[in-house]
């Protein structure tokens, strides 16, 4: 149990061109899912947390009208990069709350997504 | 500033020893922490999760430990094996349902 997934995987577009992102929680309801940036040997840098039906909350430095996000369904949460460019190249991993069931504060990880803006 | 460190960076251990992975985080007052595994190019995958109340948890050949007085957190894998290589990350929570601070990570290689 505990799934999420991350489609797609990979993704290669030119700049100027806007990509979207998708993660879902496959087998449990998520009340709220996170998203993460991770650049070549750094760690995870939250970007937004994403709460169903409602706007998502950025981190400082994070621009919300580049990084857009969506979380319409309990089990789906998209982040569009607008306009992308090179420096937006990354690694893209999102994670759930489960808000049903074992502990609400435990965060289940999509396998990411890799961004390449040529 | 609610920071996390990991150290060391990289670690190369010949397989069969125990090892322990290392990290600290600046403000004491923790809600929870949290071991990940990541592979090369995937996500993460959790390991374990110790509850601010908890000193310890444990899971097969893993361990890990919370001390919030001294600000540190260790993970150790006994009988260290190739498939253990991997990065590993500690995660810092401050409150319930909270975002999750990272280290940087440990990038462990076991030898055969």
């Amino acid at each position: 149990g505990a799934v999420v997934s991350q489609h797609p995987s990979r993704v290669i577009c030119k700049s100027g061109t806007s990509v979207k992102i998708e993660c879902r929680s496959l087998d449990f309801q998520a009340t709220t899912m996170f998203w993460y940036r991770q650049f070549p040997k750094q760690s995870l840098m939250l970007m937004a947390t994403s709460n169903e039906g409602s706007k998502a909350t950025y981190e400082q430095g994070v621009e919300k009208d580049k990084f857009l996000i969506n979380h319409a369904s309990l089990t789906l949460s998209t982040l569009t990069v607008t306009s992308a460019h090179p420096e937006d190249s990354s690694f893209y991993i999102c994670s759930a709350q489960d808000g049903g069931r074992g502990d609400p504060n435990e965060q289940f990880f999509g396998p990411g997504t890799r961004l390449t803006v040529l | 500033k609610q920071e996390v460190t990991q150290i060391p960076a990289a670690l190369s251990v010949p397989e069969g020893e125990n090892l322990v992975l290392n990290c600290s985080f600046t403000d004491s007052a923790i809600y929870n922490l949290q071991w990940f595994r990541q592979d090369p190019g995937k996500g993460l995958t959790s390991l374990l999760l110790i509850q601010s109340s908890q000193r310890e948890q444990t899971s097969g050949r893993l361990n890990a430990s919370l001390d919030k007085s001294s600000g540190r957190s260790t993970l150790y894998i006994a009988a260290s094996q190739p498939g253990d290589s991997a990065t590993y990350l500690c995660a810092a929570s401050y409150n319930q349902g909270g975002k999750l601070i990272f280290g940087q990570g440990t990038e462990l290689s076991v030898k055969p």
